[in-house]
């Protein structure tokens, strides 16, 4: 089993649906989760992070973690063309280790104007 | 502030030749990390240098593969006798300290082809 699994996609939406990606994860010691967005032939770029459980607003972006059921997602409103891109779920533990990053595979996501 | 700087941002080598890629971090940053992005993949972590130290490699293949990050110039990731399972994308990040959450910044990668 895969530290972190993520559906693949790829999705496509109109614009201005409501986005969810998912991700879910088999290690109890991840405490901190991100969203990173990449746009094609571009590095990763980080969306949302947030620690241990709960959820956490910024804008458009709504990003939720459960960690008793070991699952957190991704929300986008609204979404726009310019969401289009691959949506990577990472995390990390607080112990030692705490600086690697495990990564999903990403969803990619296109948004039809 | 420039971000995170890597080249070439595309390199085409031939079985057995080294391939040597750069990364110059983020002003003021000294924690480097690489990570690795094959075809239909994830990134994957393959090594984390401060300044003059390899502080975890285990990310990285014992063989062929290395990483520094000098006291002075970029941190480099060399890969010596290439073949065509090398081909991918490799990433940098750099970061101003250690565990930092929300400071793992990216570069636009270098993207490795082994003919």
């Amino acid at each position: 089993q895969k530290e972190v699994e993520q559906d693949p996609g790829p999705l496509s939406v109109p614009e201005g649906a409501i986005v969810s990606l998912n991700c879910t994860y088999s290690n109890s010691a991840f405490q901190y989760f991100m969203w990173y967005r990449q746009y094609s032939r571009k590095g990763p770029e980080l969306l949302m992070y947030t620690y241990s459980s709960g959820n956490k607003e910024d804008g458009r972006f709504t990003a939720q973690v459960d960690k008793s059921s070991k699952y957190i997602s991704l929300f986008i409103r609204d979404s726009q063309p310019s969401d289009s891109a691959t949506y990577l779920c990472a995390m990390k533990d607080s112990g030692g280790s705490n600086y690697k990053l495990t990564f999903g595979k990403g969803t990619l996501l296109t948004v039809n104007p | 502030n420039a971000g995170v700087m890597q080249n070439p941002r595309h390199l085409v080598r031939r079985r057995g030749q080294e391939a040597r890629l750069r990364c110059s971090p983020m002003k003021g940053h000294s924690h480097v990390y690489w990570y690795r992005q094959l075809p239909e993949e994830g990134l994957k972590f393959m090594v984390y240098l401060q300044k003059e130290n390899i502080i975890d490699e285990s990310g990285m293949p014992k063989e062929r593969f290395s990483a520094e990050f000098p006291k002075e110039g970029p941190s480099i990731l060399r890969i010596q006798q290439v073949v065509r399972g090398d081909s991918a994308a490799y990433f940098c990040a750099s970061s101003p300290l250690q565990g930092s959450i929300d400071t793992q910044y990216f570069g636009p990668g270098t993207r490795l082809t082994v003919l």
